[in-house]
C-alpha cells in the first residue's frame, strides 16, 4: 500500500526565498507530524496535527515557519525568507491516532544557498 | 531535552544478536519506551515500544529492567540490512517525541 509521500524530495532555495514542502499522509491517518533533521542529528519535532487542528506547534523555530492541513489530509510546511540555518531534511510522519506508531516519509532535503 | 542515553556506535557480526542498550534513569511511571531506526537517507521506522513488560514482535525484542531505568533492544539475528541509527525514546502524552542522536549500529559481514 502507499506510504507517506513527500515532495519535492530535494529543494534548493536562495536565501530569502519562500518554500513550500508537501506531505501526503497514509489515507485514514488522523495524526500528522513534521520534524526537522540537521546533518548528523536525530529528527527534531516541529508541529503536530490531529485532523485539521494544529494541536502543538511549539517546535517551530521561528515565525517564518508555518504549517497547515486544511482538510485533514495533505499538509504543507511553509518557510518564509529562508536562511542558511534552515538547511536540513524535513520529515513528515503520520499515524492512525497520536504518537504510537508513526510512519515516516522519505523527507525533503532543503538546501539554502 | 534528552531523557535517554545511548552509546554513539556499536558493531555486530552478521547472524549474531545485536543488543542495543538505553539508559533512562529519570523515566516516570507513565512514560513509554519507544525504539525507532533510521537507515541512511530514509525516514525513521518504528520498531517496538513498551511500558513495563518485555515486548516482542517480528522485528525485535524489548527488555525493560524491573526498575525501568534502562532497556535493551535485541535484534535476534542481525543482517546487513539492520545497519542503521537506532533511537531510544521515552514519551508520554503531552510531551514532545525527542529522538536524540541514537546509536549507529554497523552489522559486519
Amino acid at each position: 500500500g502507499a506510504g507517506v509521500s513527500q515532495s519535492p524530495r530535494y529543494k534548493v532555495a536562495k536565501r530569502g526565498q519562500d518554500v513550500a514542502l508537501r506531505c501526503d499522509p497514509i489515507s485514514g491517518h488522523v495524526s500528522l507530524f513534521w520534524y526537522q533533521q540537521a546533518l548528523g542529528q536525530g529528527p527534531e519535532f516541529l508541529t503536530y496535527f490531529q485532523n485539521e487542528a494544529q494541536l502543538d506547534k511549539s517546535g517551530l523555530p521561528s515565525d517564518r515557519f508555518f504549517a497547515e492541513r486544511p482538510e485533514g489530509s495533505v499538509s504543507t510546511l511553509k518557510i518564509q525568507r529562508t536562511q542558511q540555518e534552515d538547511s536540513a531534511v524535513y520529515l513528515c510522519a503520520s499515524s492512525l491516532l497520536g504518537i504510537s506508531e508513526q510512519y515516516f516519509g522519505p523527507g525533503t532535503r532543503l538546501t539554502v544557498t | 531535552d534528552a531523557k535517554t542515553t545511548q552509546p554513539p556506535s556499536m558493531d555486530c557480526a552478521e547472524g549474531r544478536a545485536a543488543n542495543l542498550p538505553c539508559n533512562h534513569s529519570t523515566i516516570s511511571g507513565n512514560e513509554y519506551v519507544y525504539w525507532y531506526r533510521q537507515i541512511h537517507s530514509q525516514g525513521p521506522q518504528y520498531i517496538i515500544h513498551g511500558l513495563k513488560n518485555n515486548e516482542t514482535n517480528e522485528m525485535a525484542s524489548l527488555i525493560i529492567t524491573e526498575d525501568r531505568k534502562s532497556s535493551t533492544l535485541i535484534l535476534p539475528h542481525a543482517t546487513l540490512r539492520d545497519t542503521a541509527v537506532y533511537y531510544c525514546i521515552v514519551w508520554y502524552t503531552g510531551n514532545q517525541f525527542y529522538f536524540g542522536t541514537g546509536t549507529s549500529l554497523t552489522v559486519i559481514p
